[in-house]
Parts: C-alpha cells; structure tokens; sequence
C-alpha cells in the first residue's frame, strides 16, 4: 500500500479567503485523486491530477475554484478558492497503485464561518 | 444519477453475529467493484475487491459476492466485532482507475 500524508488535518476558515492542502505520497505514483465528502454524503470525485498534464475536472468542479498542482510524481495541492461556508467538507487526497487499488490520506476536515 | 447504491444508512449486528452490508450499481460498464472501511477523523481504508469475473472473493471474516445480472454486490463480516464499528462505503470503478462510491452505511457492532 502507500503512505499518504495530508496536511492540514482540519482547519476553520473564514468564508473568502483560500485554503491550500497538501498530499504526499511514500512512493512514485502516476494517478492522484482528489474527493470531498459533505456531511451526511457520500465521495465524490473533484478532479484527476496528473503529473505533467492539466487536471481533468468532474462536472460541477471548475479550476478557478479547486486549482491543483501536482510538481511531481509524489505531491500534489488542492486549493479551496473564495471559501463559502456550502465548502465545509472533508477533502481526501487518493492514489492509485496498479494492481493495489486506491488509498486515501486521512483527510482534511474544513469548516467555512 | 446515483450510479452506485446503498440503501441502508446504518446497520446494527450482536457481536458474534453476521453482517450483510448491501449495494446496487446502475452503470454496466462497472468491472471492478471495493469495499471501505472508514472511521471517524479518518480517511477510508481498503476492505476487499471483486472482479467483475469472479462472484465471490474471501479474506479471513469478509467476503464480498457479486452477482452481475442484479447488479448487486454484498459484504459479508463474520463474525462480526465491536472493532468492525465504522462507516462502510461501496465502490466501483470503471477504466481510469476513477471511483464511483455508494453513500455509506453506519455498521454498528453491539457487544
């Protein structure tokens, strides 16, 4: 499996302003992935990132609100862009392992006020 | 669309007992199929898979079934321990490694 790093664990943010959050991963990976879970919801997929290349966004995310970076092949970011208290989420990061499967980061648990 | 069900948000099993956590899928061109485990403050861990060839897959207490023509896949935990308290999520992936996961179920294990 891979060790995957999220940082922050959780943080209160006041609505407008920007929140980064860090991934790092113990091992090379090509595919990253980034998912929010809302209360009481389910995961669902933000966006595909990929080293070298855009990332490939889902329908109903955009760039201008969730910009990745991914500068290698071990570190990735996801902002969360103009914070409205509907983004308190949970923010995982992902990878996936050929023939391994997917592994999470523990989470980044983000609160608008 | 829901592409990937679970129907019941929450479960609760004696300690001892079998636990049957369920899923439907619509989209056919699911071939793989996951199962997680997630507790609270933390980020899912992976459970046990299924192929899309197979009907069956076992790993010590869970085995996961898959039956295709219902499009239905159960998770089976025997027996069941306090330990296996946690929300459980249902998963299936196409090709491009993307997850599509189900909504959850709260499996609570009573001792």
């Amino acid at each position: 499996s891979a060790v995957i790093s999220q940082k922050p664990s959780r943080d209160i943010c006041q609505r407008g302003t920007s929140l980064t959050i860090q991934c790092q991963v113990d091992s090379q990976v090509t595919m990253m992935f980034w998912y929010r879970q809302q209360p009481g919801q389910s995961l669902t997929l933000i966006a595909t990132a990929n080293q070298g290349s855009e990332a490939t966004y889902e329908s109903g995310f955009v760039i201008d609100k969730f910009p990745i970076s991914r500068p290698n092949l071990t570190f990735s970011t996801l902002t969360v862009s103009n914070m409205s208290p509907e983004d308190s989420s949970i923010y995982l990061c992902s990878v996936a392992l050929w023939g391994k499967g997917t592994f999470f980061g523990q989470g980044t648990r983000l609160t608008v006020v | 669309d829901q592409q990937v069900k679970q129907n019941s948000p929450s479960l609760s099993v004696q300690e001892g007992r079998i636990s049957i956590l369920n899923c439907d899928y619509t989209n056919s061109m699911f071939d793989y199929f996951l199962w997680y485990k997630k507790y609270p403050a933390e980020g899912p861990t992976f459970l046990i898979s299924i192929s899309s060839i197979k009907d069956k897959n076992e790993d010590g207490r869970f085995t996961v079934f898959l039956n295709k023509s219902a499009k239905h896949l159960s998770l089976h935990i025997v027996p069941s321990q306090p330990g296996d308290s946690a929300v459980y999520f249902c998963a299936a992936q196409s090709s491009g490694d993307k997850l599509t996961f189900g909504t959850g179920t709260r499996l609570a294990v009573r001792p």
